[in-house]
């Protein structure tokens, strides 16, 4: 199994262009996140998705737009980006957490830089 | 509102040297997950450890050990004899119980120096 995986691993923008960041698993978890990583800041959730076809804001949704059309990938575009939106970005899925028990896979993220 | 509180920003110790990283969190829950993640220099997240809330068991691992205190809200992680390869970030984290899709709620993360 590869587990969470995301592409691409580095990325640079000028302000204004779009981009889409693609998130796999092939570990058939249910729930997928996206984070994004500041400086100082630790891990924010951005937006997150309890199933294929459903999706919500999480911590800090603004600038961003989420797509879950197939159960294993989980989008996160950015339509026009920002040098605010300079960051670390991780991807994660998870199992249902019944039974108390919950795990959480990380993907190895992505660096964008906004210039 | 849930939050985590790492207040050491960084420390730096001597090889062989025990450092504790503290955690502190808040949550009207009864039910929650605390979890430890390590991100060494390549960027990576790495899972130590999830505690559950009713399980107050402090935890062995090697050289690492987790303990757990409900009454003050605290998840303390411990490296004994710390080694050059335990430099990295660490961030605490909480997450409600139950079987919902809430995320993780992270600290800002301490700085782990080792100094050979």
């Amino acid at each position: 199994n590869a587990g969470v995986t995301q592409t691409p691993k580095f990325r640079v923008l000028k302000t204004g262009q779009s981009m889409t960041l693609l998130c796999a698993q092939d570990m058939n978890h249910e729930y997928m996140y996206w984070y994004r990583q500041d400086p100082g800041m630790g891990l924010r959730l951005i937006h997150y998705s309890v199933g294929e076809g459903t999706t919500a804001k999480g911590e800090v949704p603004d600038g961003y737009n989420v797509s879950r059309l197939k159960k294993q990938n989980f989008l996160l575009g950015l339509e026009s980006a920002a040098p605010s939106q300079t960051s670390v970005y991780f991807c994660a899925s998870s199992t249902l957490g019944a039974g108390g028990k919950y795990e959480q896979f990380f993907g190895p993220g992505t660096r964008l830089t906004v210039l | 509102a849930q939050k985590v509180t790492q207040a050491q920003t960084e420390i730096s110790v001597v090889e062989k040297e025990d450092v504790t990283l503290d955690c502190v969190y808040e949550t009207r829950d009864t039910t929650y997950y605390l979890f430890w993640y390590k991100q060494p220099p390549s960027g990576e997240l790495v899972f130590l450890i999830r505690r559950n809330s009713f399980d107050e068991q402090n935890e062995i691992s090697g050289r690492y050990s987790w303990n757990f205190q409900k009454s003050t809200s605290s998840f303390n992680f411990t490296i004994t004899a710390s080694q050059v390869v335990d430099s990295a970030v660490y961030f605490c984290a909480l997450r409600r119980g139950g079987g919902g899709a809430d995320g993780l709620t992270f600290g800002k993360g301490t700085h782990l120096i080792i100094q050979p």
